[in-house]
């Protein structure tokens, strides 16, 4: 699977849009771009995923560019409980479909 | 259905000893994989299950690391000898097919060897 790579962290205002990049230049075209979350003590929750098009759900937005080599995950008016850590992972649809994470993004959404 | 749910949530135990911990995926998910999570580090595959084949383990699934499915349900998760290095979440998670579907976590066992 691709590499990705995060910034660290990042800090939003409540109620304004976080917008968190991701780069993975190495990504594969049979290759899916996922994103978790993972708040403090809890197991990570799956938000989104996508293969070339935008996608929106009811959680966030995920903007992939053109070449795909890097993309956005958009959550539109962040709250403080969306505090967490994001995973950017890509993965190919294999038989195994097992995750790799790396670091992630450290988002504090302060008040 | 209230989620993959995984016991015990916490467990303390001596250098040497052995633990084993339980995964329910939810129901109907033929897939199960077990991850560990240090402090700070995201979480690593271990392994995991399609019904109660385990088809793949990582190079992190040492011989004192030994997983079940046995009837294609729940999952357990042993250590054998247990070591100060093992301190660690353990993560379960469950999905409903092999394809491009999303894996649901538990919350963890957070395993502490003293």
């Amino acid at each position: 699977d691709a590499k990705t790579t995060q910034p660290p962290s990042m800090d939003c205002a409540e109620g304004r849009a976080a917008n968190l990049p991701c780069n993975h230049s190495t990504i594969s075209g049979n290759e899916y771009v996922y994103w978790y979350r993972q708040i403090h003590s809890q197991g990570p929750q799956y938000i989104i995923h996508g293969l070339k098009n935008n996608e929106t759900n009811e959680m966030a937005s995920l903007i992939i560019t053109e070449d795909r080599k890097s993309s956005t995950l958009i959550l539109p008016h962040a709250t403080l409980r969306d505090t967490a850590v994001y995973y950017c992972i890509v993965r190919v649809e294999h038989a195994g479909n097992m995750l790799t994470f790396g670091g992630g993004t450290r988002l504090m959404v302060k008040p | 259905d209230t989620g993959v749910s995984q016991d015990p949530r916490h467990k303390i135990t001596k250098r040497g000893q052995n633990v084993t911990f339980r995964c329910d995926p939810i129901s109907e998910h033929n897939r199960l994989y077990w991850y560990r999570q240090t402090l700070g580090q995201g979480p690593e595959f271990l392994t995991y299950f399609q019904n109660e084949a385990q088809l793949e383990k990582s190079r992190l699934l040492s011989d004192r690391f030994s997983a079940e499915r046995p009837k294609g349900s729940f999952s357990t998760l042993e250590i054998q000898r247990t070591e100060q290095g093992d301190s660690a979440m353990y993560l379960c998670a469950s999905s409903l097919h092999a394809g491009n579907t999303e894996a649901f976590f538990g919350q963890g066992t957070r395993l502490t060897v003293v």
